[in-house]
């Protein structure tokens, strides 16, 4: 069975200063990871999506998120985070493209 | 592009109520998926259909709770009666199984629930 564990519940930075969101993982085989983000009253989008290949992948407005099959972790980062990036984000596990399994989030709150 | 739409935006209940939930995929959207999303949790999957097909609703509350997709096209998930702890949002997405990114799925703003 897949699990996906989100360790911070609420982070809270200043904008400008950089970031990383964790992420940790359970799964028999290398999944499918997702980082997807939920803005108020809106559903969810996608940032980005990790298979295979390069452990680095980029994604939207600047995000990207690194595969680490020892560390089973797929946290996500940006170099400098702007008041509008306040969200909730989730990383997400699957091991097909139907059923995917969503951590509890992280609520990111960005000082002006 | 219309992205996914769901109606209503908000309904109250009290328990022992029934409720419809509506949603309208993406055109062309072979597959859709019902969410539930309790308060501060990640969305959890309920059910999910391909055309008119349901593929998987082994997570569905069966005793309460049933989705259909008669055409392929848009959906109904309803509750029968509803239950406090039925208190959540419920999201719709779509996605296209043909697609090069058949595992992109696109959501709805989500319809949230309270059962008092």
């Amino acid at each position: 069975a897949q699990s996906v564990t989100q360790p911070d519940a609420r982070v809270t930075v200043s904008e400008g200063a950089s970031l990383q969101l964790r992420c940790k993982y359970s799964s028999s085989v290398t999944p499918y990871l997702f980082w997807y983000v939920q803005y108020p009253r809106q559903g969810l989008q996608l940032l980005l999506k990790y298979y295979s290949g390069d452990p680095v992948v980029q994604g939207v407005n600047g995000f990207e998120a690194e595969f680490s099959k020892s560390n089973s972790s797929f946290h996500l980062r940006k170099a400098s985070v702007h008041w509008s990036d306040s969200a909730v984000y989730f990383c997400a596990v699957a091991t097909n493209a139907y059923k995917v399994i969503f951590g509890k989030g992280t609520h990111l709150h960005v000082l002006p | 592009e219309a992205g996914v739409t769901q109606s209503p935006r908000y309904a109250v209940l009290q328990e022992g109520q029934a409720v419809s939930f509506w949603c309208d995929p993406i055109s062309g959207h072979d597959t859709l998926y019902w969410y539930q999303q309790p308060r501060d949790q990640g969305p959890q999957l309920l059910v999910y259909f391909r055309d008119e097909a349901v593929i998987d609703n082994s997570q569905l509350p069966s005793d309460r709770f049933s989705a259909v997709r008669p055409k392929g096209t848009n959906s109904t998930l309803k509750i029968q009666s509803a239950k406090q702890g039925d208190t959540a949002t419920y999201l719709c997405a779509s996605s296209l199984s043909r697609d090069r990114d058949q595992d992109t799925q696109y959501f709805g703003p989500g319809t949230r629930l309270l059962v008092l």
